[in-house]
């Protein structure tokens, strides 16, 4: 079985942009997760999306949005980017929210 | 709030050596859930193990092993006879979430071991 796939892998935006990323998650997983992994440091809760409805947030500020679809993809957006936004995105999905899995990430580079 | 301690930012082994990781929590509830993940240079996140606050039964997995002790609300990590492939950043977390809550607060992670386990 396929795992959790990311898009794109690679990004470079300039401040002030907006960004789209986009997750599958793993066929069966009803839940999605978004984390930012600043350099050096640990994952850091965005998003939690079950059965297409938010059940979380963390401290992150308005610019950060999601939606999770009927097929259970998700898109994270980001707008009026920030150098401090550069980092580490990463996907996960689980079955239930004990035991997530996570995608490859895209990497988000700020100019 | 929750929070999770990695104390050890770096620890570098000859191969064949024990490693222990250390992981410290803290939490207000009384049910949670204890994670590690390994995350190698490629960056994708690897689950490891899953621990429930009821059972502080230790587990070993092949040349792996966890130490969850609740009195000293530590989560350790033991590999054994260490090898250049467990060479990684190691990351422990903690959930405190429940759907019957009506909410999720997600993991929250440490800020990782970087092990290199040196030929």
């Amino acid at each position: 079985d396929a795992g959790v796939t990311q898009s794109p892998t690679h990004l470079i935006k300039t401040r002030g942009q907006q960004v789209t990323l986009r997750c599958s998650p793993i066929s069966g997983h009803k839940s999605v997760s978004w984390y930012q992994q600043v350099l050096g440091q640990g994952p850091q809760f965005i998003f939690q999306y079950y059965e297409k409805e938010e059940r979380g947030r963390g401290n992150f500020p308005d610019r950060f949005s999601a939606r999770q679809f009927p097929n259970y993809s998700s898109e994270l957006n980001v707008n009026a980017l920030l150098l401090g936004d550069s980092a580490l995105y990463l996907c996960a999905s689980s079955w239930d929210i004990y035991e997530q899995y996570f995608g490859p990430g895209t990497r988000l580079t700020v100019t | 709030a929750q929070k999770v301690t990695q104390a050890q930012t770096e620890i570098s082994v000859v191969e064949k050596e024990d490693v222990t990781l250390d992981c410290v929590y803290e939490t207000r509830d009384t049910t949670y859930y204890l994670f590690w993940y390994k995350q190698p240079p490629s960056g994708e996140l690897v689950f490891l193990i899953r621990r429930n606050s009821f059972d502080e039964q230790n587990e070993i997995s092949g040349r792996y092993s966890w130490n969850f002790q609740k009195s000293t609300s530590s989560f350790n990590f033991t590999i054994t006879a260490s090898q250049v492939v467990d060479s990684a950043v190691y990351f422990c977390a903690l959930s405190e979430a429940t759907y019957s809550g009506g909410g999720a607060d997600g993991l929250t992670f440490g800020k990782g071991t970087h092990l290199i386990i040196q030929p």
